[in-house]
């Protein structure tokens, strides 16, 4: 059974601060790893990782493979209240039938 | 741009009750799914279709039921609704094959079952 374990599930930091979330995985025949950020209501799309070592950045966050370790981080440098939010890291197998998700890493930013 | 669109935000049912979730997308994508969120847990997969006509069961479809008669639409629907189906209802979809074209998720509905 395909697996994606996150830590911290949850993590409370000042803002300004830079915070890193992991995700390791168990997925049969893997292909890619995504992040998610969920707020209020439904996840929205962060990164989509196929390749080890390559890190993908988008402004203050970016994220990194690790395809022989099994696993994913994803940082946050300089972070803001906004960032506040559930992050979700899933991973994708060989079939049809969607994502495995992790429980997710609640992060509070506090002012 | 409307993306996927699910109805109602909220729901009450008793104990019994049926009823069905609705979920549209007008992105003409092919893949679709439903997951479900209980706090704490993640998302877990209830079911999912490929393409008009085609549906199949995900990790927790036990209690659900869904269709896909058009590209467009792909209702879930509850029969004899149990309390342990008290949970957020999130719907999805993909271009392609999931990790290469990322989900795009709606809004959720939001189930309790007393």
């Amino acid at each position: 059974e395909d697996k994606v374990v996150q830590s911290p599930l949850s993590l409370v930091v000042h803002e300004g601060d830079t915070v890193t979330l992991n995700c390791s995985y168990e997925v049969t025949n893997f292909r890619s790893l995504l992040w998610y950020k969920q707020e209020k209501k439904a996840p929205t799309f962060l990164f989509m990782l196929t390749s080890s070592g390559i890190e993908k950045k988008s402004g203050r966050l970016s994220s990194i493979l690790d395809k022989k370790e099994l696993f994913s981080i994803l940082n946050i440098t300089a972070t803001q209240t906004g960032d506040s939010a559930i992050y979700l890291c899933a991973g994708l197998g060989g079939g049809a039938d969607g994502l495995t998700f992790g429980k997710g890493t609640h992060l509070i930013i506090q002012p | 741009n409307a993306g996927v669109t699910q109805t109602p935000k909220f729901r009450i049912l008793k104990i019994g009750q049926s009823m069905t979730l609705q979920c549209t997308q007008d992105m003409n994508h092919n893949y679709m799914y439903w997951y479900r969120q209980d706090p704490g847990m993640g998302l877990k997969l209830i079911y999912y279709s490929v393409g008009a006509g085609i549906t199949d069961k995900g990790e927790v479809p036990n209690g659900y039921n869904v269709s896909r008669s058009t590209t467009e639409d792909f209702p879930l629907r509850l029969e004899l609704a149990a309390p342990s189906q008290t949970s957020v209802y999130f719907c999805a979809s993909s271009a392609g094959v999931t990790g290469f074209s990322p989900l795009h998720f709606g809004n959720g509905t939001r189930l309790t079952v007393t």
